[in-house]
């Protein structure tokens, strides 16, 4: 069974404060890794997605991926009251275009 | 922008009653999903389809089935709804070759 490992919090930060959001992958054959937002209620939103190693960055958000550790991470820099959310890792099989999701993690930001 | 539209936002049922959850994308993709998602269990995949009247079971098929006759409706029936078929109900949508898939508002079902 592949896996996709987070923790589900909360992660409390105070505004203006850096977030760091973890994912841990279980198939190490992945190679698409995506960042979705999801506010209470409503459907993921995609914020980003990173293919290869190192850190990509967009805006106050970075994805940083680490293929031999297995892992995903996102920074969010300067964060806000309106980041307050949860967060899910998403990671493709290798077999067709399937998604594996973490459980995700809830991200609280403190005004 | 890719819009994904799902047929109801808030739907409540009673036991026995069959379901249909609408799914429609106006980006001429190829591959769709439906999804549930409960508290502390994430998302979890039901069926997907990557092709017109093709379809595959994803990790959770047991109670439902699926239809896609055009390319982009792909729809989710509950052939007899259960209580603990009660979820949120996430479509989901991305071309052929990309991983990236973008999902529709959801539909809130309450099963009675």
């Amino acid at each position: 069974q592949k896996e996709v490992e987070q923790n589900s919090g909360p992660l409390s930060v105070p505004e203006g404060a850096i977030a760091s959001l973890n994912c841990t992958y279980s198939d190490r054959g992945s190679q698409s890794f995506f960042w979705y937002r999801q506010y209470s209620g409503k459907s993921p939103e995609l914020i980003m997605f990173i293919y290869s190693n190192g850190d990509k960055e967009d805006g106050r958000f970075t994805a940083q991926l680490n293929k031999a550790s297995q892992y995903v991470s996102l920074l969010i820099r300067d964060s806000q009251p309106s980041d307050s959310a949860t967060y899910l890792c998403a990671v493709n099989q290798d077999a067709g275009n399937m998604l594996t999701f973490g459980g995700g993690t809830r991200l609280m930001v403190k005004p | 922008d890719v819009k994904v539209t799902q047929s109801s936002r808030y739907l409540v049922k009673r036991t026995g009653e069959k379901v249909f959850l609408e799914c429609v994308q106006d980006m001429d993709h190829e591959n769709m999903f439906w999804y549930r998602q409960d508290p502390g269990l994430g998302l979890r995949l039901i069926y997907f389809s990557y092709d017109v009247k093709m379809k595959e079971k994803g990790d959770i098929p047991e109670g439902y089935s699926v239809s896609r006759e055009k390319k982009e409706r792909f729809s989710l029936i509950l052939e007899s709804a259960s209580t603990n078929q009660t979820s949120m109900y996430l479509c989901a949508s991305s071309s052929f070759g990309a991983d990236t898939q973008y999902f529709g508002p959801g539909t809130r079902l309450t099963v009675l």
